[in-house]
């Protein structure tokens, strides 16, 4: 069975650095076809796609928010890495990350996300 | 970036009846690479329906998709209690990927 679980702090200060792991089980990033993605939905509002990762390393990110975003991967330990720079009060939300695969190309199984707000 | 614009916004039907969405993309989408996704209150997403047309193992048959090119449309042929929800389109033709604002259908 394929699960994700997103984790990392709860509150941040603006200006900040996020850091957010997704650990996922029942799939590997080393397996050609993975691919795994950060998606954020602020209180009351639209899913907003962030970055995604895949198996071979390639790296794609929001048009929007790429100069703030670095997306990382560590295959030994299952897991993918989000940052995100300069922390704003906007980007409080609820953060998620979701596997694709290039069977369904869409976004398959997802983690059941983590809150982030952003106050001082 | 391809910008999706669903519609309606909300909606409110009742038991039995049939619901459309649709969503509408500012450029073409090849290959219908488009996906549809519900959320519940509180919950994350859950995948609907994949290439514009195929559903995902488990969902209901009375989910369906269908369209192409700039035009997709989400179906449900009877509406049951348990579809009261968000509902989300999503294009992954080209990066970045972006999702629709959403409709939540209420009964």
């Amino acid at each position: 069975r394929v699960t994700l679980r997103e984790s990392g702090p709860a509150l941040v200060k603006p200006t900040q650095t996020l850091t957010l792991t997704c650990t996922f089980s029942g799939f590997s990033l080393s397996t050609s076809g993975m691919s795994v993605n950060w998606i954020r939905q602020p209180p009351g509002k639209a899913l907003e796609w962030l970055a995604r990762i895949d198996w071979d390393d390639d790296k794609y990110y929001s048009t929007s928010l790429k100069t703030r975003l670095t997306i990382s991967k560590d295959t030994s330990k299952n897991q993918v890495v989000l940052t995100m720079t300069n922390m704003d009060p906007v980007d409080t939300a609820t953060y998620y990350c979701a596997r694709s695969t290039t069977v369904t190309m869409d976004m398959d199984v997802w983690g059941e996300g983590t809150t982030v707000t952003v106050s001082s | 970036d391809i910008q999706l614009t669903q519609s309606p916004s909300s909606l409110s039907a009742s038991l039995g009846d049939r619901v459309t969405i649709t969503c509408r993309a500012s450029q073409g989408i090849g290959s219908s690479w488009l996906a549809w996704y519900q959320q519940k209150p509180e919950k994350a997403p859950e995948p609907l329906i994949y290439a514009a047309s195929t559903l995902q193992s488990g969902v209901p048959t009375r989910f369906s998709g269908s369209g192409s090119g700039k035009e997709f449309t989400l179906t449900i042929s009877s509406l049951q209690p348990e579809d009261s929800a968000t509902y989300y389109c999503q294009q992954y033709n080209s990066y970045p990927f972006t999702f629709g604002g959403g409709t939540k259908v209420e009964i």
